[in-house]
């Protein structure tokens, strides 16, 4: 147990269907983040938020939706997507959005296949 | 611009051989490094992380890392590997940014 909790595992979708990954922690970390992870491909960051408001968006399509309804909670809301957004999307959280001096705690992972 | 380097993308040793993994970074000042692991279809763990002070520090596992400044280095360590190490090992580094940045990962295999 890494403290940042993700579900699914593991997800299979068709490309019409909508979704939502769940990532939680009870860390009183006060940034959550979503990361993808594609094969042959380095770690993509994808949204970061601090205190439950959205401060970075790294060009991400818009089918991609997060969201932080406080700051122990965030889901990423799928919808319309396409077969090369197949890939393990991760979850993690700091203390601030500095990092912190203990740097990031990572979930477990979602496993998405869309087909 | 801010960068991280794992020259090795594959590495096999033979269990109970020493292991190091390389890692170089590229950033102005001294950033805050990391060494995570990450098992097949798990997340990433961390082993260890240096922020100032002793530039070798020790980590879970067995493992340890030293900081050289000179070679803006963070090299990955563990004098005997067993057979459960083998996984993908990411070095990153916190610059003031906030953002943490990975390397490529290097893949390691041990060998019976």
């Amino acid at each position: 147990e890494t403290g940042v909790t993700q579900t699914p595992r593991h997800l299979v979708m068709g490309m019409t269907n909508k979704k939502s990954l769940k990532c939680e922690q009870h860390l009183g970390h006060n940034a959550m983040y979503w990361y993808k992870q594609s094969a042959k491909k380095p770690l993509e960051l994808m949204f970061v938020y601090s205190l439950e408001e959205r401060v970075e968006n790294n060009s991400v399509p818009s089918r991609f939706s997060p969201e932080c309804p406080n700051s122990s909670h965030l889901f990423l809301h799928l919808h319309t997507l396409q077969p090369e957004d197949s890939a393990l999307y991760l979850c993690a959280s700091s203390q601030d959005r500095t990092g912190g001096r203990g740097g990031y705690t990572f979930g477990s992972g979602t496993r998405l296949t869309v087909v | 611009a801010q960068s991280v380097t794992q020259p090795d993308i594959h590495i096999t040793v033979s269990e109970g051989a020493s292991l190091e993994l390389r890692c170089n970074y590229s950033y102005g000042a001294t950033p805050y490094l990391f060494w995570y692991v990450q098992s097949p279809g798990q997340g990433l763990q961390l082993l260890l992380k240096y922020f100032s002070g002793d530039t070798l520090v020790q980590g879970i596992k067995g493992f340890e890392a030293e900081f050289k400044r000179s070679q803006s280095s963070f090299n990955l360590r563990k004098p005997s590997v067993h057979w459960s190490d083998a996984a993908e090992y990411f070095c990153a580094v916190l610059p003031n940014t906030g953002k943490l940045i990975f390397g490529q990962g290097t893949t390691l295999q041990v060998k019976p």
